[in-house]
Parts: C-alpha cells; sequence; structure tokens
C-alpha cells in the first residue's frame, strides 16, 4: 500500500461550522504533514508531526487544530474558518522524517469557506 | 528568507518535443527535487538528487543537481499528452532546521 488517503475530497462549510479532514497512510512512515495549497502556487507547509508529536507549527492561525492519533492517521480540525482559508489541503507522509523532502502526497480536501 | 526561481513560468509545446526547465536560488541547497502536480491531484515526486553534478533519469525525464549547489534542471523528452500538469521544484536547504523550499511551478501544456 503506497497511498496517502484523504476524506473529505470536498468540504463546503460555513464561518460557524466546526468540521474534520482526515488522512491515512499504511506505509509505516514516520513523519505526517499537512499543506494548504492555493491555486497555481505550491504548497504552503502548516504542520508536521513525527512520531506522533507535533514538530513544526509554521505559525498557522488557532482555528485550525491538527491531531495525529497514531502513527498512521492525521486530522486537520477546523473551527471558525474565513472564506480566505478556502483551499486545497493536501496531506503528506515521508519515511525519513520531518525534514526530509521526498514526500507522499495524498489527492487533496478541496475546501470552500462560505 | 530563501526563495527558488523557476522558469519558465508556462509553457505551450506540440507533442513530440522536448521540455527545459530550471530552478535557480541564491543560497546552497543540499537536496533538489522534482515534482508534478495533475490537476485535482496531490504532488508526485518525480526525481530526487542528492549530489552536486548528479545527474538522475527517470523514463523519459532527466535532471540535475547542479555543481554550485545553487540550481537543478529538468528535460523530458518527446512530449506526450500526459505529460500535461504542473512541475515544482523544490531544495532542501542545509541544518538542523532543514526545510523544503518550493519554486513557484511551471505550468505544461502539450498540444497533440
Amino acid at each position: 500500500d503506497t497511498e496517502v488517503t484523504q476524506t473529505p475530497k470536498h468540504l463546503v462549510m460555513g464561518m460557524t461550522n466546526k468540521k474534520s479532514l482526515k488522512c491515512e497512510q499504511h506505509m509505516g512512515h514516520r513523519a505526517m504533514y499537512w499543506y494548504k495549497q492555493k491555486a497555481k502556487k505550491p504548497p504552503e507547509l502548516m504542520f508536521v508531526y513525527s512520531y506522533e508529536k507535533l514538530s513544526i507549527n509554521e505559525s498557522v492561525p488557532s482555528r485550525f487544530s491538527p491531531e495525529c492519533p497514531n502513527s498512521s492517521l492525521l486530522n486537520l480540525h477546523l473551527h471558525a474558518l474565513q472564506p480566505e482559508d478556502s483551499a486545497l489541503y493536501l496531506c503528506a507522509s515521508s519515511q525519513q522524517g520531518p525534514h526530509s523532502g521526498e514526500l507522499f502526497f495524498g489527492e487533496g480536501s478541496r475546501l470552500t469557506v462560505l | 528568507g530563501q526563495q527558488l526561481n523557476q522558469s519558465p513560468q508556462s509553457m505551450f509545446i506540440q507533442e513530440g518535443e522536448d521540455v527545459s526547465m530550471n530552478c535557480t536560488s541564491s543560497s546552497i541547497f543540499n537536496t533538489w527535487l522534482w515534482y508534478k502536480q495533475d490537476p485535482g491531484e496531490g504532488p508526485v515526486l518525480l526525481i530526487a538528487l542528492y549530489k552536486a553534478g548528479e545527474l538522475t533519469s527517470n523514463g523519459r525525464l532527466t535532471a540535475q543537481f547542479g555543481i554550485t549547489r545553487k540550481d537543478s534542471f529538468l528535460n523530458i523528452s518527446a512530449s506526450i499528452p500526459s505529460d500535461v500538469g504542473i512541475y515544482f521544484c523544490a531544495g532542501l536547504n542545509a541544518g538542523n532546521n532543514r526545510k523544503l523550499i518550493w519554486g513557484l511551478g511551471t505550468s505544461l501544456a502539450v498540444n497533440p
């Protein structure tokens, strides 16, 4: 299994809603990442987990709350988002740890905030 | 902060043509990587380069790690319609707080 699976593929939410994005990998990778990507731009790093512990937080607003329940799962909890948070949210994993460049990405969750 | 200059920004070519794109930086990187992103998908790693001067191929793709460690290029030979997408270079800097820095991407369109 060489896949990173993300759900849902599409999510529309209001600014007062609470929702979660989910990511799963069964490659035994030790690091997992959340990236945000705007149209026609490169991915921007948000969070990195290494061995289920938060390793990097790129000064992301607290309305985004990551969680790593176990080595295979990564969640991103969303609350009180703004329309400018609409983007493609990508999950990735790597075998070599939190500072690796060799990333396996999921297909992403397309988020629209109304 | 560190930035990567990726060029060209976009390309429109005929099927069968060769393609070349490059990435430059004002600072040194220890690793260069090339990713491709299809519409509606996440980026996929094409080639990773770890040593200055290294030349690596993956099918019709060839990438090189510049000897100054400040640049890299990607060539695609005999392009086909499925080569369409956005190609991103990325560099991994040195030190304990290594960070992956991304180029702005090259959008490739192939006319069959």
